[in-house]
């Protein structure tokens, strides 16, 4: 069974203070990782696609890399706005190719 | 380009009764995905229709279920409601060329509370 951590659950952070969100997989084949936002009431919005170990993917303060068997989503020098959860989901090659979630990271970024 | 926009935004039902949900996703897109959301189990997966045929199913007792129109658009229905069914309900459609690549776009949910 596809399994996904993510680790922190919440994390506080100071404007300006960079850091590291942490997603563990276990899936049989990687088809494909995803980094999603969540704001509050809202849905997620998608923001990366990662496929193969090493690979890595930015836009804006956030950059994404991959490993074979963990993903982070750095945050550098965080803004306010950049407060919200952050989702982490798999795809497994072969079968189901639904994506399993992680739990999320909730990230406030205070003033 | 309208996004993916789900009805009713909120509800409150009872014990026993029973829901309908609505979803029109982003045009062009025919795969249509539901999730329900809480903050005990995070997002899990309900079911998927393409082209108006369930592809794939979650989990869930047969209290959920769903159908999607030749128009893409997509409804979940949940019978006999339960406390527990509380929660987000999540649509995301996808345009599933070859299969689900894995990029969603999702709605804003649909928060449904149970007394």
């Amino acid at each position: 069974e596809d399994q996904v951590t993510q680790s922190p659950e919440a994390l506080r952070l100071q404007e300006g203070e960079s850091s590291s969100l942490n997603c563990s997989y276990t899936v049989s084949g990687l088809r494909g990782l995803f980094w999603y936002r969540q704001d509050p009431g809202k849905g997620p919005e998608f923001l990366f696609t990662l496929y193969s170990a090493g690979e890595e993917k930015e836009k804006e303060r956030l950059k994404a890399t991959l490993t074979k068997k963990e993903s982070f989503l750095h945050i550098t020098a965080p803004k306010p706005e950049d407060s919200a959860t952050y989702l982490c989901a798999v795809q497994a090659t072969g079968g189901s190719y639904i994506p399993t979630f992680g739990r999320g990271t909730s990230l406030i970024v205070h003033p | 380009k309208a996004g993916v926009t789900q009805t009713p935004r909120y509800l409150i039902k009872t014990r026993g009764q029973q829901v309908t949900l609505s979803c029109s996703p982003i045009s062009g897109h025919r795969s249509v995905s539901w999730y329900q959301q809480t903050p005990g189990q995070g997002l899990q997966f309900l079911f998927e229709y393409f082209s108006e045929t369930q592809r794939n199913k979650g989990n869930f007792p047969g209290r959920f279920s769903g159908r999607q129109f030749s128009n893409s658009r997509s409804e979940m229905n949940v019978s006999t409601l339960e406390l527990g069914d509380s929660a987000l309900y999540l649509c995301a459609s996808s345009l599933a060329a070859g299969g689900n690549t894995g990029e969603l776009f999702f709605g804003e949910g649909s928060r449904l509370t149970v007394l």
